[in-house]
C-alpha cells in the first residue's frame, strides 16, 4: 500500500467539478513538496502542480491544487473528455528520506 | 528545450542485471539531479532514487538498497540506472525524470523503458 492515500477512482460529466484527495502525514504533506501528475496510458507522467499549488506554464487554470492539514487536493473544474487520465500525488517524506506517491486515481469522464 | 531520451526495451532473466540510459539535452546537465521512477503493470508509480547531475551524490529507495546503482556521465549528458539480481516483480516501465532546480518536483520525464523479467 502507498504512503499517500488516494481514492482509486473518480468520475464526472463534462462541465462538472471533480476533486481528488491525497492523504498523508506530517512527515510528507508539506506545502513545498506536494506535486500532482497526470498520466495517460502508455505515456510518461506530466507535471500538473508543484509546491502544492504552483501550476507550470501550459497547464489550464481549470486545474487547481490545495492543502489542508495532512491532506492535499486536486480540483478540476469544467471537466473535459480529454481530462480522463490517471492522477498521482507525490511528496517528499522526511521520515523515510524518500519521495512517496499516492496509489493513483483513475478519472473517468462519463 | 529540455529533452530526455531513454534506451529501448529490455528482456532479462531472473538474476540478471539491466542498465537503462537517459540522454539529456537542452540545458546544463550538471546543474540538475535525476530521479528514477517505475510503474509495474497495473500498479502505481514508485520512486527508486536520485543521482546528482555531477555524479557526486545518490539516494536510493530502501526497497532497492544493494541492488541498484544510479550514475551520470557528464561527458555524454547521460544518466544511468543499473538494477542487479533482477526478480520477476522488477518487470515495469522505468522512467528517468529531471528534478527541478530546488529538487522539489520531477520537472521533465523521459519516455520510459520497458524492462521485462521473465524465465
Amino acid at each position: 500500500q502507498s504512503v499517500l492515500t488516494q481514492p482509486p477512482s473518480a468520475s464526472g460529466t463534462p462541465g462538472q467539478r471533480v476533486t481528488i484527495s491525497c492523504s498523508g502525514s506530517t512527515s510528507n504533506i508539506r506545502s513545498d513538496t506536494i506535486n500532482w501528475y497526470q498520466k495517460f496510458p502508455g505515456t510518461a507522467p506530466k507535471l500538473l502542480f508543484y509546491s502544492n499549488n504552483q501550476r507550470p506554464s501550459g497547464v489550464p487554470d481549470r486545474f487547481s491544487g490545495s492543502k489542508s492539514g495532512t491532506s492535499a487536493s486536486l480540483a478540476i473544474s469544467g471537466l473535459q473528455p480529454e481530462d480522463e487520465a490517471d492522477y498521482y500525488c507525490a511528496a517528499w517524506d522526511e521520515s523515510l528520506n524518500a519521495w512517496v506517491f499516492g496509489g493513483g486515481t483513475k478519472l473517468t469522464v462519463l | 528545450q529540455v529533452h530526455l531520451v531513454q534506451s529501448g526495451t529490455e528482456v532479462k532473466k531472473p538474476g540478471a542485471s539491466v542498465k537503462v540510459s537517459c540522454q539529456a539535452s537542452g540545458y546544463v546537465f550538471t546543474t540538475y539531479a535525476f530521479s528514477w521512477i517505475r510503474q509495474a503493470p497495473g500498479q502505481g508509480l514508485e520512486w527508486l532514487g536520485w543521482v546528482s547531475g555531477n555524479n557526486d551524490n545518490t539516494n536510493y529507495a530502501q526497497s532497492l538498497q544493494g541492488r541498484v546503482s544510479m550514475t551520470t556521465d557528464t561527458s555524454t549528458a547521460t544518466a544511468y540506472l543499473e538494477l542487479r539480481s533482477l526478480r520477476l516483480d522488477d518487470t515495469a516501465v522505468y522512467y528517468c525524470a529531471r528534478m527541478s532546480a530546488a529538487g522539489n518536483y520531477f520537472e521533465y520525464w523521459g519516455q520510459g523503458t520497458l524492462v521485462t523479467v521473465s524465465s
